[in-house]
């Protein structure tokens, strides 16, 4: 099955930094990457989304790019505002089967005012 | 449009009680499915379901029994509660499309096993 590696697993940064975030999959016949964000007490709810016939999707402050020759994709949050503050979770799976998504452990994101 | 509902939103369960929490949604999705959140080990599956009467086990599904009868409602039955049961526990539901899906979490169900 789909193993997804997440990194880092707490990231600290100033407000008004940028925000990185990496994950690995290993299945090669995935090819649907949505990030969730979960705030403290509450549901995961979807940030962004890329698939594979996609190098890069931009929104706003928050870009995901993916890399499927090396099974790897990245959120990166530009200008980090407190309330980001979350935890981050990647996934991976089929486009059809979205709702057997393998989960990433998550990255718990702090920013600093 | 309530989008996905569970409940009890907290249960403490003595060891050896089963329960069920209830998961609902009014979105018409094909899929549904059940996770659990422990901390640091992120969000895993504990079974799904891609339509009425048809269920399937994910990745940690010992302990737990599901039914789909019909597309809107896909409860979680924990048969004899133990301890290491103790999680978060979060249905979701999402279309099946080759476009991708977006999962469409209910708000969670704290579990506490004594």
């Amino acid at each position: 099955g789909e193993n997804v590696e997440q990194h880092p697993s707490t990231l600290s940064v100033q407000e008004g930094d940028s925000a990185v975030i990496k994950c690995t999959y290993s299945d090669s016949a995935s090819n649907y990457f949505p990030w969730y964000k979960q705030e403290l007490g509450k549901r995961p709810q979807l940030i962004i989304d890329i698939r594979s016939n996609v190098g890069e999707k931009k929104d706003q402050r928050i870009a995901v790019t993916l890399n499927k020759t090396a099974k790897h994709f990245s959120l990166h949050i530009t200008e980090t505002q407190p309330e980001d503050s979350a935890v981050y979770f990647c996934a991976a799976t089929l486009s059809t089967n979205a709702g057997k998504s393998t989960f990433g452990d998550g990255t718990t994101l702090t920013v600093k005012p | 449009n309530a989008g996905v509902t569970q409940t009890p939103k907290f249960q403490v369960l003595k060891t050896g009680q089963s329960m069920t929490l209830q998961c609902a949604q009014d979105m018409n999705h094909e899929y549904m499915s059940w996770y659990r959140q422990d901390p640091g080990m992120g969000l895993r599956l504990i079974h799904y379901s891609v339509g009425a009467g048809i269920t399937d086990q994910g990745e940690v599904p010992n302990g737990y029994n599901v039914s789909r009868s019909t597309t809107e409602d896909f409860p979680l039955r924990l048969l004899s509660a133990a301890p290491s049961q103790t999680s978060v526990y979060f249905c979701a539901s999402s279309q099946q499309r080759t476009s991708g899906n977006t999962i469409y979490f209910g708000e969670g169900s704290w579990l506490t096993v004594v």
